[in-house]
């Protein structure tokens, strides 16, 4: 069975630096994907960005960006530059064959001015 | 089309009542998924259709709980005779069948039983 997990309950990071959020995953699949989500306080999740496992290259949205190692089975998501309005959970999620998300137990991001 | 939509966005029930949720995927989505989360976690999966049929159903949907779809649209969560362990947010997802599914979440309805 998949299994997402996020060692980071908490980040703290100065406006303006980069971070990143720490994601490993197991599979047995070959063939997987894995998608990051932020949560505001409002409660929506807004899809980040996400990573096939057989795209060569690493995934690159804006401002976000994922450092997949396969062989360490991690997907860590780069926020570049960060902004106050960063200040969310942030989810690593991954969709087993039958296509229900899993989710890990997220990190909190807090970003200071 | 404006995204997944889910009413109401907070609810707030006496224990031992019957509450109904409502979820509108985007139309051209043919899986819906409804997801529990509690304060500080991450979404647990409760079940999910494909079109009106409901093909997985997580053992966290206990007996008090019940999904429909009766069209393959919009879908409802029931949960009858609440308790305050049902405290929750319930998110609503929708998506297509295959690629990289395109997940689309709604905002959730936020349940307290007190």
């Amino acid at each position: 069975a998949q299994k997402i997990t996020q060692t980071q309950p908490g980040m703290f990071v100065q406006e303006k630096e980069a971070v990143t959020l720490d994601c490993t995953y197991d599979t047995s699949d070959q063939s997987y994907g894995l998608f990051w989500y932020k949560q505001p306080s409002s409660g929506e999740m807004i899809f980040l960005i996400y990573q096939g496992s057989y795209d060569e290259q690493n995934a690159t949205e804006g401002r976000y960006s994922l450092n997949f190692q396969k062989a360490r089975k991690s997907a860590n998501l780069v926020i570049s530059a960060s902004q106050l309005g960063d200040s969310a959970m942030y989810f690593c999620a991954m969709p087993p064959p039958r296509g229900k998300l899993i989710f890990g137990q997220g990190t909190e991001l807090s970003v200071k001015p | 089309d404006t995204g997944v939509s889910q009413n109401p966005r907070h609810k707030i029930t006496k224990r031992g009542q019957n509450v109904t949720f409502r979820c509108d995927p985007i139309s051209e989505h043919n899986r819906l998924y409804w997801y529990r989360q509690t304060l500080g976690q991450g979404p647990e999966f409760l079940t999910y259709f494909q079109n009106e049929a409901q093909l997985e159903k997580s053992r966290l949907l206990s007996d008090r709980f019940s999904a429909e779809r009766p069209k393959g649209s919009f879908s409802t969560l029931e949960i009858q005779r609440t308790e305050q362990g049902d405290s929750a947010m319930y998110l609503c997802a929708s998506s297509f069948a295959q690629g990289n599914y395109g997940y689309t979440f709604g905002s959730g309805t936020r349940l307290t039983v007190v």
